[in-house]
């Protein structure tokens, strides 16, 4: 079975701290993904990457910035967060192009207070 | 307007009804189309590819049309266990760098005994 984990699943921080949410997955993919969820609004795209190293913008891409330096991991960082980046937080990945089936971590639920 | 809609729900329904979700899509190069299921507090997880020819999963039906842009989602004999919020997802293709999935905003379902 894939295994897309996130390293916390709640998280409470201040307005103005520097937040890293990191996201492994084991399975080799290529592509992976992070999003934010908020009530009436669905998942939005924050970032995504197809490759070490590479990343592209997605729908809602400030305030945020991403990193990608393996494979299997792919971090998102609130570089001074603010209290309307409270939301939850799902990294998801699929093996590459020409397969669609999106696998979702658990989620962390970040607070900025 | 938003590129994938749904039903806003939610839907409260008794057990053993049958209940059919609706979704509309705005980009007509859509390539895949998905309907996911998320429970509360939980990551979303896929419950099924849609196809042009229809397809059936036990006691799910999820049908496509693609000149009306438009994906549905049945559900007979509906459980306790089915209540949870059904996103319906699109997969766009992007000429630079391949897969762009676009998420409606859910439908929550609620089966009451």
């Amino acid at each position: 079975d894939v295994k897309v984990t996130q390293s916390s699943r709640y998280l409470v921080k201040r307005t103005g701290e520097k937040v890293f949410l990191e996201c492994v997955q084991d399975m080799d993919h290529e592509n992976m993904f992070w999003y934010r969820q908020d009530p009436g609004l669905g998942l939005r795209l924050i970032y995504f990457s197809y490759d070490v190293k590479m990343k592209e913008k997605g729908d809602i891409p400030e305030g945020y910035s991403v990193s990608r330096e393996k494979k299997e991991r792919f971090s998102l960082i609130l570089e001074s967060a603010s209290t309307n980046q409270t939301s939850m937080y799902l990294c998801a990945s699929i093996p590459g192009t020409g397969t669609d089936t999106q696998y979702f971590g658990p989620g962390t639920r970040l607070t900025v207070l | 307007r938003k590129e994938v809609e749904q039903d806003p729900g939610p839907f409260n329904v008794p057990e053993g009804a049958t209940v059919a979700f609706n979704c509309t899509y705005s980009n007509s190069a859509s390539q895949s189309f998905f309907w996911y299921r998320q429970d509360c507090r939980k990551e979303p997880k896929l419950l099924m590819s849609v196809y042009s020819s229809g397809n059936e999963d036990g006691r799910f039906t999820a049908q496509l049309n693609r000149a009306s842009q438009y994906i549905s989602l049945l559900i007979r004999d509906s459980k306790l266990s089915d209540s949870a919020t059904y996103l319906c997802v699109v997969n766009e293709w992007q000429d630079n760098y391949g897969q762009n999935f676009v998420f409606g905003p859910g439908t929550r379902l609620s089966v009451l005994p």
